[in-house]
């Protein structure tokens, strides 16, 4: 089954206190990408890779890192959370760069930053 | 530069009505068009996409959407509601020559009335 599978799924944890939120794909897909959803805004996307070793910032990066070091891979990394980071993630994927295919969602985390 | 408006945050209709949920964008070049799904405590499920074949587009679930270039507009439609349709729905605007970039709506809640 075709999945994008992250974890953890709920966190609540210090401001400062690093974490990372994991992101992997069975589908062998190239493009994968971090949002955040917050009310009244829709997802924002955070970062982005269209290949192995090839990331670039999206619209909201600042607070955050990614890398891409093997396909199935995109780990997000906050390496000192602060509250306004409170937020629930996605981490969608495509076939490649082209914006005419859908992405494919996991299921989110719900990052709470105290 | 791309943008999408979704001129209805919240959206009330009864079981077996028809649903309207309206969606505007901006683009300065041929857009796609998608609108997804969010359940509670979800991601996000494609509903439909246009990507410039025709202009009405159907979808799962029996949702349509009508791609309307003079109006700039990607209206979702359903003619009957049901109640598992209760969920909040994204309307999202892509370029094909920027094919990194995806722009969010900020999201309509459709709360089905028994």
């Amino acid at each position: 089954e075709a999945q994008v599978t992250q974890n953890p799924r709920y966190l609540i944890t210090v401001t400062g206190k690093k974490l990372t939120v994991t992101c992997s794909q069975n589908m062998n897909h190239e493009y994968m990408s971090w949002y955040r959803q917050d009310p009244g805004l829709g997802l924002r996307q955070i970062y982005y890779s269209m290949n192995v070793e090839v990331t670039d910032k999206g619209d909201v990066p600042e607070g955050y890192k990614v890398s891409r070091k093997e396909k199935r891979n995109f780990p997000l990394i906050l390496e000192s959370p602060s509250p306004n980071q409170t937020s629930l993630y996605f981490c969608a994927t495509l076939p490649d760069g082209n914006s005419n295919q859908p992405q494919h969602f996991g299921d989110g985390t719900r990052l709470s930053i105290l | 530069a791309q943008s999408v408006t979704q001129l209805d945050s919240h959206v009330s209709v009864s079981e077996g009505t028809p649903v309207l949920l309206r969606c505007n964008y901006s683009s300065s070049y041929s857009p796609s068009l998608f609108w997804y799904v969010q359940h509670p405590n979800k991601g996000l499920q494609l509903l439909l996409k246009y990507t410039s074949a025709a202009t009405l587009v159907k979808g799962i679930n029996g949702f349509e959407a009508e791609f309307k270039k003079s109006e700039t507009s990607f209206h979702l439609t359903k003619p009957s509601a049901h109640m598992s349709d209760a969920a909040e729905y994204f309307c999202v605007v892509s370029a094909l020559y920027n094919f990194n970039k995806f722009y969010f709506g900020s999201g309509t809640k459709l709360n089905v009335k028994p």
